[in-house]
This record gives structure tokens, sequence and C-alpha cells, in this order.
């Protein structure tokens, strides 16, 4: 089936620094990336949607500055939390839905990254 | 506007025992319903979705648009089902749209 790969699973920061999170389609080509947050125990936030060859859309209430999303090709979207602050502390999951590579198993998700800024 | 909502943040049952993971949604259209799992330390994976009328790993789920649930069900529940669960939602037909998550259930299962 359809694979997402999630890089890197797992990231400490600095706070002030930025962290770059990277969602590869392995076997497809997606053309449209969803981007979640996903706090202990609770459900998965969508943050924005990414779609190659054009800008991401956000969702309301999601700083566009922050979390700059960038969909380079069609398997490749990136998502850069910008001067991270111990409040972004999360885990971050990527999605690619069906129609990106016409699969039938609904839609495939990364394997999350956890952000710990310090 | 789109609901999807789970009562129970956790649940526990006993190997062997019944259990149902309640799901109920609210949508202006016409919905699809899912159920995902994830289990420790893996990614999130489709269970079941509601078009397939099909069962997995012993667990079904009937959509019922009356009392606009898709509750999800096992007989006899197996220490290896403990893991979250979603139920989630989107547009009928959608190939390229969002999908709305509940907020989860965390199925226990005891020995």
């Amino acid at each position: 089936g359809a694979v997402v790969s999630q890089h890197p699973s797992w990231v400490i920061c600095k706070s002030g620094t930025s962290v770059k999170i990277e969602c590869r389609s392995l076997d497809f080509q997606a053309t449209t990336m969803f981007w979640y947050r996903q706090f202990p125990k609770q459900s998965l936030m969508l943050m924005a949607t990414s779609n190659e060859g054009s800008k991401a859309t956000y969702e309301q209430g999601v700083e566009k500055d922050k979390f700059l999303i960038n969909h380079a090709s069609l398997t490749l979207s990136t998502l850069t939390v910008t001067s991270a602050h111990p409040e972004d502390s999360s885990f971050y999951i990527c999605s690619a839905p069906p129609g990106t590579g016409n699969f039938l198993d609904g839609y495939t998700f990364g394997s999350g990254t956890r952000l710990t800024v310090v | 506007a789109q609901r999807v909502t789970q009562p129970e943040k956790l649940l526990s049952v006993f190997k062997g025992a019944p259990v149902e993971l309640k799901c109920n949604y609210s949508y202006s259209g016409s919905p699809e319903l899912f159920w995902y799992v994830q289990y420790s330390r893996q990614r999130l994976q489709l269970l079941l979705r509601h078009i397939s009328r099909e069962s997995i790993k012993g667990f079904t789920a009937d959509l019922n648009k009356g009392e606009t649930s898709f509750h999800l069900k096992k007989p006899f529940a197996q220490e290896e089902d403990s893991a979250m669960y979603y139920c989630a939602l989107t547009r009928r037909g959608s190939t390229l749209g969002r999908l709305y998550f509940g907020r989860g259930t965390q199925l226990t299962v005891w020995p």
C-alpha cells in the first residue's frame, strides 16, 4: 500500500530555533498533504493543507509565518516550525488523502514527529 | 457544520467481553465514515470504512443515519485490541478532502 515517510521521528530544539519536518510519499505522487498537530491523548487538529505548486491553506488560528509549509514536489512536503517556543512542543503528523495516489486504502499517515522545545 | 463526537475518552474492558466505542457525527452533506486505530508507538492506520461494510480484526461498524452514529463493536475483545481509536468523516465521494476526527477513545483490554 501507499506509504508516507516522515522524518525526523523526534527532535529536541532550543527555544528560538527552527525545525523542519519532512514527509515523503514513497510509492505514489502526493499532490496534497495534510498537516496535523496532536496533543497528548487528544484528537488530531488540522493545521494546514499543502498543495504541490500552490500556496498552502491554513486553518483558522494557525500562524502562517510560524508554521511554514512547502510542497516542493509531488513526493515531498515540509513543515518548518520557525522560532520555536515551548508551547509548540507537540506531535506533528502528515497525511495524504487517497485521491493523490488513487489508492483505495483510505488516507495514509506519516509516523509522526515528536517536537520538544526546551 | 461538521463534528465528530466520541463521548468516551477512556474505555476499559476485560478480555473476552464485548466492546462498543461510540461515535456520533453531524454533517450537512453526505458523509463517509471511518474508524482509524493507533497502536502504541505506531502510526494511524485505517480499521474500517462504512462503505466497505467489512469486518476487520473482528470489529464491525454500522452507519445509522437516523441516529447519526457509527459505533464500533467487537463481541469478544482481545488484549491486542488495546489502542487509541479515532472516528473520522469526510465528504462522500471526496478523494482529496480533509478528514474530521473525533477526540479519540483509548481502549484498554485487561487480561
